[in-house]
């Protein structure tokens, strides 16, 4: 069962334009919802992320918004870039314990933004 | 700062043969130790994670292994690998709250 459901699974965007990546979880416990940002034959690098008490966080031109009464949460990259051509992943993670997996990933958004 | 290192790079296997790779952390103690596999265009599949030396769990059974020899090593290890290896192998580390991710092991099983 997929934890963190991500869309689009693609997207394409122009230069200059905003791109919106989507997800939504169903576990209560989450407590971080961190985005990562993937180039080809690289491991992906955290981008920004967010907990729950914050209905959004700006960093820049990257953006997460937060809906915690309906378990979303989106990333907004303003004035999208060529150089923002990646995969971007949202993540859902909770507080570590001592035999339980923390992180669940959505399936990934392969975002191409077209000069 | 914390930094973890993962090799090698690249890999071409023959199917059937062992294989064995390594990542070490840096700059942190008792971290949270994950090996993922993503196929190409594809998501991340954890395949195993460890909370601590000697202490790894399973998520998908398979045609590999893993062990933690040491706090900050975690080795990703087959006795004989299929064509179905194939993939690109990121080991992670986390603490608390975030996952960081290592360069990765583009494996080619041939």
């Amino acid at each position: 069962q997929q934890q963190v459901k991500q869309s689009p699974q693609s997207l394409i965007v122009q230069k200059g334009g905003i791109s919106i990546i989507n997800c939504a979880y169903e576990n209560t416990a989450f407590d971080y919802f961190p985005w990562y940002q993937q180039f080809p034959g690289k491991g992906p690098a955290l981008l920004i992320a967010i907990r729950p008490d914050v209905s959004e966080k700006k960093e820049g031109r990257f953006t997460i918004s937060f809906n915690k009464s309906a378990k979303q949460f989106s990333l907004h990259i303003m004035d999208s870039q060529p150089g923002d051509s990646a995969t971007y992943f949202c993540a859902a993670s909770m507080v570590p314990s001592n035999t339980g997996n923390q992180f669940y990933f959505g399936t990934g958004t392969s975002l191409t933004v077209i000069p | 700062s914390q930094t973890i290192h993962q090799w090698p790079a690249t890999l071409v296997q023959p199917v059937g043969s062992p294989l064995s790779l390594e990542c070490t952390v840096e700059g942190t103690s008792n971290p949270n130790l994950y090996w993922y596999r993503q196929a190409a265009g594809r998501g991340l599949q954890l395949l195993f994670y460890s909370v601590g030396i000697g202490q790894i769990s399973s998520e998908v059974p398979q045609n590999l292994s893993a062990s933690r020899p040491q706090d900050r090593q975690f080795i990703l290890s087959s006795k004989k690998l299929l064509l179905s290896d194939s993939g690109f192998y990121l080991c992670a580390w986390s603490v608390y709250t975030e996952a960081f991710f290592g360069q990765g092991t583009r494996l080619t099983v041939v």
